[in-house]
């Protein structure tokens, strides 16, 4: 099973400030990861696909990068709305597995 | 418009069996791949498992191998899990989420299952 781990667990930044989410497999998983988004009581959402691909409406503040075993999420300019907590995942072999997460919070 | 509507969640004795579905509306169901993904109460998100778009292959994972059974009735636009043998740890929300090409782009709003004697 590949073991994905997130930091930091939680991530304090002022609006309009930037955001910085690294995660990190347990060996490579090439670009086969997936960025999520999770607001209290609601479901995932999908934000970044194949480790930079934005999703379907997803703003252009929010964008990934990285290959292998390191990537990185980056939220250029925080908006009220962004303060969730964010979850990688791979989707390169089974069983699919996802960080513990990494929340945002109002500093 | 595109949806997914999970149902038959609720509170059950630990051993006993309980059967989710996954209602999908607005998209060519027939079509995606469909998982299950669960969150314990303050926790994170874990895959609970997969069904090809035909139901032709299906995984699991470790954790509830042999007591789960996923499948789908593709006539029925309608995603399965079967849970048997529930125990605690596996008190949870469910989602259903759906992917025409992985990762999973459409998702549930979930349905709450509750183990306890």
């Amino acid at each position: 099973e590949i073991v994905m781990t997130q930091s930091p667990a939680t991530l304090s930044v002022s609006p309009g400030e930037r955001a910085t989410l690294s995660c990190r497999a347990s060996q490579s998983v090439s670009i086969n990861l997936a960025w999520y988004q999770q607001k209290p009581g609601q479901a995932p959402r999908l934000l970044i696909s194949l480790a930079s691909t934005r999703a379907t409406g997803i703003p252009g503040r929010f964008s990934g990068s990285g290959s292998g075993t390191e990537f990185t999420l980056t939220i250029s300019s925080l908006q009220s709305e962004d303060f969730a907590v964010y979850y990688c995942q791979q989707h390169y072999n089974w069983p699919r597995t996802f960080g513990q997460g990494t929340k945002v919070e109002i500093k | 418009q595109v949806q997914l509507v999970e149902s038959g969640g609720g509170v059950v004795q630990p051993g006993r069996s309980l059967r989710l579905s996954c209602a999908a509306s607005g998209f060519s169901f027939s079509n995606y791949g469909m998982h299950w993904v669960r969150q314990a109460p303050g926790k994170g998100l874990e895959w609970v498992a997969v069904i090809w778009y035909d139901g032709s292959d299906k995984f699991y994972a470790d954790s509830v191998k042999g007591r789960f059974a996923i499948s789908r009735d593709n006539s029925k636009n309608t995603l399965y899990l079967q849970m048997d043998s529930l125990r605690a740890e596996d008190t949870a929300v469910y989602y259903c989420a759906g992917y025409r090409r992985e990762p999973a782009d459409i998702w549930g709003q979930g349905t709450t299952v509750t183990v306890s004697s």
